[in-house]
């Protein structure tokens, strides 16, 4: 267990439709990190926070947007929803100090799928 | 463009029989190498980090080394348990975003 956790562990939606994922770090990282990952391309970055603030962009798509709250916890959500959108979803965390605390610890992630 | 390789995508191992799994990287500036290992439907689960050529780090099975341009992960006299896919993945000066390869799906069998 990672302790980074995340809801829902599956969810299914019709294309067109609007879904949000959240996220819970460990205690005390303060960097959250979406990730997609699909069977032909693998893990990609999507985004970053950092005590709530946006730090860096990945490969997200305008319909994607994601959040990250005061007591550090992160929604992304997902909007106008297609097929190619079916993935897993990961949220990872880190502790982003310096000294190199940089390790990303994953969460189980939430397989979405779009019919 | 940050690219990281891994190889072979697949491979059977007997159980007992060591091998070893590659990662390189072309990257503008490498602040960390890591190692995950992920079971099917799960996240994946952090191994090791390596952050200079010349570093080697061991766990059970194990064990992680890195040069300038790649990096191996050991497995020795593997068990079925080791079964999973092995992914690597680049932390570079350029960014905060791990850059991952598509991982080698190790299969060991009885």
């Amino acid at each position: 267990d990672s302790g980074v956790t995340q809801t829902p562990k599956h969810l299914i939606t019709a294309t067109g439709q609007r879904v949000t994922l959240r996220c819970s770090p460990r205690s005390g990282d303060l960097s959250v990190y979406w990730y997609q990952q699909s069977l032909d391309q693998g893990l990609q970055f999507l985004i970053q926070y950092y005590n709530g603030e946006e730090r860096a962009k990945g490969n997200i798509l305008e319909r994607f947007s994601a959040q990250q709250f005061p007591d550090l916890h992160s929604e992304l959500n997902l909007s106008s929803l297609e097929l190619g959108d079916s993935a897993l979803y990961f949220c990872a965390s880190s502790v982003d100090q310096l000294l190199r605390q940089e390790t990303q610890y994953f969460g189980p992630g939430t397989r979405l799928l779009v019919l | 463009e940050d690219q990281v390789t891994q190889s072979p995508e697949a491979l059977r191992l007997q159980e007992g029989e060591s091998s070893s799994l590659n990662c390189s990287y072309t990257v503008s500036g490498l602040r960390g190498l890591f190692w995950y290992r992920q079971d099917p439907g799960k996240g994946p689960e952090f191994l090791f980090t390596l952050y200079s050529a010349g570093e080697e780090k061991e766990k059970e099975r194990l064990k992680a080394t890195l040069t300038k341009k790649e990096s191996f992960l050991h497995i020795t006299a593997p068990k079925p348990e080791d079964s999973a896919t092995y992914l690597c993945a680049a932390l570079t000066n350029s960014g905060y975003a791990l850059n991952f390869g598509k991982g080698t799906s190790l299969l060991v069998t009885p």
